[in-house]
């Protein structure tokens, strides 16, 4: 049973370009979490999803960034018109249910580098 | 709105000591859940130790045991007989029990184990 798989790890994109991230949630897997880590800082909640819906988004800036979890295939975090604020490492997390009792499972991350 | 902080930027301890990382919140909920989460080098990060708030007994995983006081709203990790392996960031997080299981994170602790 694969892991929380995220790809790609690194992302060097230049200033104005979009940027996909996805994350393809542990199997049985329908909640996707995407949390963001600015350097030397702790993970801060973006958006949580589930199947083709987004349950929670307040954490995600208004323009620029969207988040999908589509019935099929992998969530993906989408970034518009890269700005150097961007850079950061984005985790995805996935748990199977919306049970507290149930560990979140992290990928290893996207680290983006806007330049 | 939940907050989690970690004082300690940065701890240093040698081979086989006890360390004992800090963490305070700030809450107005009375059901929620406590984690310590490891992340070394290689970014994963690791689930250490989860503590349910309704329960007053302090959770405990092999050298990893916590200090979790309600009333002070203080959530301390204790590492005893410290291994070069658990050089790494600590996060200290917290999540309500009710609603979407998203985590607040602190902003961490630079562990560093010497031999």
């Amino acid at each position: 049973n694969a892991g929380v798989m995220q790809n790609p790890r690194h992302l060097v994109r230049r200033r104005g370009q979009e940027a996909r991230l996805r994350c393809s949630p542990m199997k049985g897997h329908s909640h996707v979490y995407w949390y963001r880590q600015l350097p030397e800082e702790g993970l801060k909640f973006m958006v949580y999803l589930q199947k083709e819906n987004i349950i929670d988004e307040s954490g995600m800036p208004k323009e620029r960034f969207s988040a999908e979890f589509p019935k099929e295939g992998p969530s993906i975090l989408r970034i518009q018109q890269v700005v150097r604020g961007d850079s950061a490492a984005y985790f995805c997390a996935s748990s199977p249910l919306k049970n507290p009792n149930t560990e979140a499972f992290f990928g290893q991350g996207t680290r983006l580098t806007v330049v | 709105a939940q907050t989690v902080t970690q004082s300690q930027p940065e701890m240093s301890v040698q081979e086989a000591e006890t360390v004992t990382l800090s963490c305070t919140y700030d809450t107005s909920e009375s059901n929620y859940y406590l984690f310590w989460y490891k992340q070394p080098p290689s970014r994963q990060m690791i689930l250490v130790i989860r503590q349910e708030a309704y329960k007053q007994q302090n959770a405990t995983e092999n050298r990893f045991s916590v200090n979790f006081q309600k009333a002070a709203k203080s959530f301390s990790l204790k590492i005893s007989d410290s291994q070069l392996g658990d050089t790494a960031m600590y996060f200290c997080a917290f999540m309500k029990q009710r609603g979407a299981q998203k985590l607040v994170f602190g902003q961490g602790t630079r562990l560093t184990i010497n031999p």
